[in-house]
């Protein structure tokens, strides 16, 4: 078992791009979750879905951010566009009974 | 509200020693789940060990063990013989039904073990 994948593992842009996250979770978990990072704010929970429907994005920021699950094996996290303020370190979680948290996304925008 | 309350955001221990980090909760389920992560500086969140609230037990797991005090609503973790290799971030993170099993986390607490 592989883990939970996320890509990549560290992103630059520049403001104003767009940015797309991506997440692999663990086969069989029915549930993903996509968590964000910052000093200030600690972990924040965007968006979580179960059996790839989303149950609840009022986490997501703005409507700058949006999330898909397309299937059981892929989920994104999208940033459109992107500010400086998103620089963050987002976290993808898959579970079934416990949680598997993927290694991150450190996102940087300059 | 907030659900976590870990009161230390930073501590120092001596190599060899044990370390117990605070971890109060707040919910009105009978049933739930408490977790502890470790978050080295490679940023990896790490599942360290989990309490169920109908457990009887204090769960253990090698060098880690949770004092779990339900009354208190209290689930400290003690890490035994504390390594280099520990320093790191601890989460505190509970499970709740009445919050569809959604991960709540503390603020964290860094420890850093010195030689």
């Amino acid at each position: 078992d592989a883990g939970v994948i996320q890509s990549p593992r560290h992103e630059v842009t520049e403001m104003g791009q767009e940015v797309t996250l991506r997440c692999k979770p663990i086969s069989g978990h029915d549930y993903l979750f996509w968590y964000r990072q910052t000093m200030m704010r600690g972990l924040e929970l965007l968006i979580y879905f179960n059996n790839n429907v989303p149950i609840d994005d009022s986490g997501m920021p703005e409507d700058r951010f949006s999330a898909k699950m397309p299937n059981a094996s892929f989920s994104t996290l999208k940033i459109q566009p992107s500010e400086p303020r998103d620089s963050a370190v987002y976290f993808c979680a898959s579970s079934l009974n416990g949680y598997t948290f993927g290694s991150g996304t450190r996102l940087t925008v300059v | 509200a907030q659900k976590i309350t870990q009161t230390q955001p930073g501590m120092f221990v001596q190599e060899k020693e044990a370390v117990t980090l605070d971890c109060t909760y707040d919910t009105s389920d009978q049933s739930y789940g408490l977790f502890w992560y470790k978050q080295p500086s490679s940023g990896e969140m790490i599942f360290l060990i989990y309490q169920g609230s109908y457990d009887e037990q204090n769960a253990t797991e090698g060098r880690y063990s949770l004092n779990f005090q339900k009354a208190r609503k209290s689930a400290n973790l003690v890490i035994s013989a504390s390594q280099l290799g520990d320093s790191a971030m601890y989460f505190c993170a509970m499970r709740e039904p009445s919050n569809d099993y959604k991960l709540s986390f503390g603020a964290g607490t860094t420890v850093t073990v010195r030689a």
